[in-house]
């Protein structure tokens, strides 16, 4: 067990949908990722926040959004979704930046149908 | 930015023997090179990591080399067991840059 928790487990939904993943990361971490597992990506990232303040964008939508608010827990919201977007997505998080060890959560499996 | 190969993509070793895992990266500023473990199911788990001012390093059965003049790095697994079957995934990144690049995995099976 990381100490990071992911909910919900799985997650159903049609296309233009939208819906919230949520993070909650390891006590003491101010830093939370959020990565996006396909199977023709691989692991990417999408956006860090440090502290409730962004602080990295990667290969993240315009459709797609995050915050961190202020007990650290973080969400990701994805609206007009695709079939494209269907994935595991996780969260990490550690004590500073992504030098430090990053702690992954058990992901979120999305199906967009 | 960088870009990380990972080869080979999947792996096969009988119990007990050695497998190795290797990765490049292109980016020569990149100066934290992390290893997660991935089983079915689960999310990656760092397995050993190493940082740029060390050559190698290592954790009961399992090291990681680093050759930070031809810009690779490399996981070594002794004496290997079936729960070490996953998918292994190599990584870079560097100070002040969040975007930690991910290689493309590989799938270790250890048959008994």
């Amino acid at each position: 067990d990381s100490g990071v928790t992911q909910t919900p487990k799985h997650l159903i939904t049609a296309t233009g949908q939208r819906v919230t993943l949520r993070c909650s990361p390891r006590s003491g971490d101010l830093s939370v990722y959020w990565y996006q597992q396909s199977l023709d990506q691989g692991l990417q990232f999408l956006i860090q926040y440090y502290n409730g303040e962004e602080r990295a964008k990667g290969n993240i939508l315009e459709r797609f959004s995050a915050q961190q608010f202020p007990d650290l827990h973080s969400e990701l919201n994805l609206s007009s979704l695709e079939l494209g977007d269907s994935a595991l997505y996780f969260c990490a998080s550690s004590v500073y930046d992504s030098t430090d060890t990053q702690y992954f959560g058990p992901g979120t499996r999305l199906t967009v149908l | 930015g960088e870009n990380v190969e990972q080869h080979p993509s999947t792996l096969s070793v009988q119990e007990g023997d050695s497998a190795v895992i290797k990765c490049t990266y292109s980016d020569s500023a990149s100066n934290y090179f992390p290893w997660y473990k991935q089983e079915l199911g689960k999310g990656p788990q760092l397995i050993i990591d190493i940082r740029s001012n060390v050559g190698e390093k290592k954790d009961q059965r399992i090291a990681v080399t680093l050759n930070k003049t031809a810009k690779h790095f490399s996981l070594h697994i002794t004496e290997t067991q079936p729960e070490d079957s996953a998918v292994y995934f190599c990584a870079a990144t560097q100070d002040n840059n969040n975007d930690m690049r991910f290689g493309a995995g590989t799938r270790l099976t250890v048959k008994p």
